[in-house]
């Protein structure tokens, strides 16, 4: 499986602020997603991140909200804009494993907005 | 309807018994099947996936799919306290390969 690193590895912001996590990835992937994670709640698919095109949104989530970056086959970057306590989750990044479309996961970033 | 569904429990369960997860999912075209297993504070950790129809053993573990019924399982043996941790369904639809779904995952707990 794929080493998989996130930055920071928490964070506590002030409202209307935003906050850029990054992940980066042991080898080379075609796809890279990020999830969130919401106390108490299972994981939701916020985009998926293709190198060299643009990122592909879930209902209800949207770029300006939370831009993508995909520089590279090893690196993401998810920002969090203008943030409210509302955005207070876990942010995870996760790459296709194997055979069977398995996805492996990133450490996680937790996210408290004050 | 959800598209894949689990009891959120907790289900509590004396140490050294058989632990029984459920999961149904919506997609009859589905072909990739996967349970993590999330302990607190931690990031998904994939602990058995499954493709085809039947029983998969991995050590303790035993996954069940049965696709007529669109019904997935995980067995437990020999619990452990270690096991206790919420543990996530998770389901490839044929619509969108690189996708998973994932279910609202079941909170298990093992009693000494």
């Amino acid at each position: 499986s794929a080493v998989i690193s996130q930055k920071p590895s928490r964070d506590i912001c002030q409202r209307g602020t935003s906050l850029t996590i990054q992940c980066q990835v042991d080898s080379q992937v075609t796809m890279m997603f990020w999830y969130r994670q919401q106390p108490g709640q299972s994981l939701t698919l916020i985009a998926t991140a293709n190198q060299g095109s643009e990122a592909t949104y879930e209902s209800g989530f949207v770029i300006d909200k939370f831009p993508i970056s995909r520089p590279n086959l090893t690196f993401s970057t998810l920002t969090v804009s203008n943030m409210s306590p509302e955005d207070s989750s876990i942010y995870l990044c996760s790459v296709p494993g194997g055979a069977g479309e398995t996805q492996y996961f990133g450490p996680g970033t937790r996210l408290l907005v004050l | 309807q959800k598209e894949v569904e689990q009891n959120s429990g907790p289900l509590s369960v004396p140490e050294g018994a058989i632990a029984s997860l459920n999961c149904t999912y919506s997609d009859r075209g589905s072909q990739s099947f996967f349970w993590y297993r999330q302990y607190s504070g931690k990031s998904p950790e994939l602990i058995m996936s499954i493709y085809s129809n039947g029983d998969k053993e991995d050590g303790r573990f035993t996954a069940q799919l049965n696709k007529a019924s669109q019904y997935v399982s995980l067995l437990i043996r020999d619990s452990q306290p270690s096991d206790s941790a919420t543990y996530l369904c998770a389901v490839a639809p044929y619509s969108s390969a690189s996708k998973i779904i994932f279910g609202s995952g079941t909170r298990l707990s093992i009693r000494p």
